[in-house]
């Protein structure tokens, strides 16, 4: 199946600052990619969908400020968490594909 | 709206012996369904996935699932399990393949003892 990856795999950071990931997809274009946001034991919730080249479309209840996403390319989107706050670490992963969607591996935020 | 149950947290089973987990689903038009499984601090891995055509639909590491329309249901199974196969299974549903945003399970944890 195609590839998508993640970076970084794991963060950790002081409250108040910004985190940045990564997602790429490695062997193919996606106009699409989700951001989705797991809590330990819990399903994924998805947070946005993030669409090549136009604004992310973020579910309700997601701060669009707060989580500011970016898909400058056809390989390539960005979460941004800004001001960072504990209630905020947890595992954050991304996906991308047409019929089916493939997941990258993640990035587990721990904010101090 | 389109939903996922999972109505077992957690299925046991010893090895060898045929698994099943469980999915229903709800969704308006013709579902399109996945399963997923998570090993821990990792990303989801594609087991299979149901769009249309034959019900029993065959996937990665021997696993296969079967579609029931009437029963609203795409519960997934295995022959055979290994203590490999111990991890958390999500099924998805969609409704125009991943093109849509997916609706996933609470998940279902297997864990398969020696």
């Amino acid at each position: 199946g195609a590839v998508v990856s993640q970076h970084p795999s794991r963060v950790i950071c002081k409250s108040g600052t910004s985190v940045k990931i990564e997602c790429r997809s490695l062997d193919f274009q996606a106009t699409t990619m989700f951001w989705y946001r797991q809590f330990p034991k819990k399903s994924l919730m998805l947070m946005a969908t993030s669409n090549e080249g136009s604004k992310a479309t973020y579910e309700q209840g997601v701060e669009k400020d707060k989580f500011l996403i970016n898909h400058a390319s056809l390989t390539l989107s960005t979460l941004t968490v800004t001001s960072a706050h504990p209630e905020d670490s947890s595992f954050y992963i991304c996906s991308a594909g047409g019929g089916t969607q493939y997941f990258g591996p993640g990035t587990r935020l721990l904010v101090l | 709206a389109q939903s996922v149950a999972q109505p077992e947290d957690q299925v046991n089973v010893a090895e060898g012996n045929p698994l099943t987990v469980k999915c229903t689903y709800s969704v308006s038009g013709n579902p399109y369904l996945f399963w997923y499984v998570q090993y821990p601090n990792r990303g989801l891995q594609f087991l299979l996935k149901y769009i249309t055509g034959d019900n029993l639909v065959k996937g990665s590491y021997g696993f296969e699932a079967e579609f029931n329309k009437s029963q609203t249901s795409f519960h997934l199974k295995k022959p055979s399990a290994l203590v490999s196969d111990s991890a958390l299974y999500f099924c998805a549903v969609s409704t125009l393949g991943g093109y849509q945003k997916v609706t996933f399970g609470t998940g279902t944890k297997l864990q398969v003892i020696p």
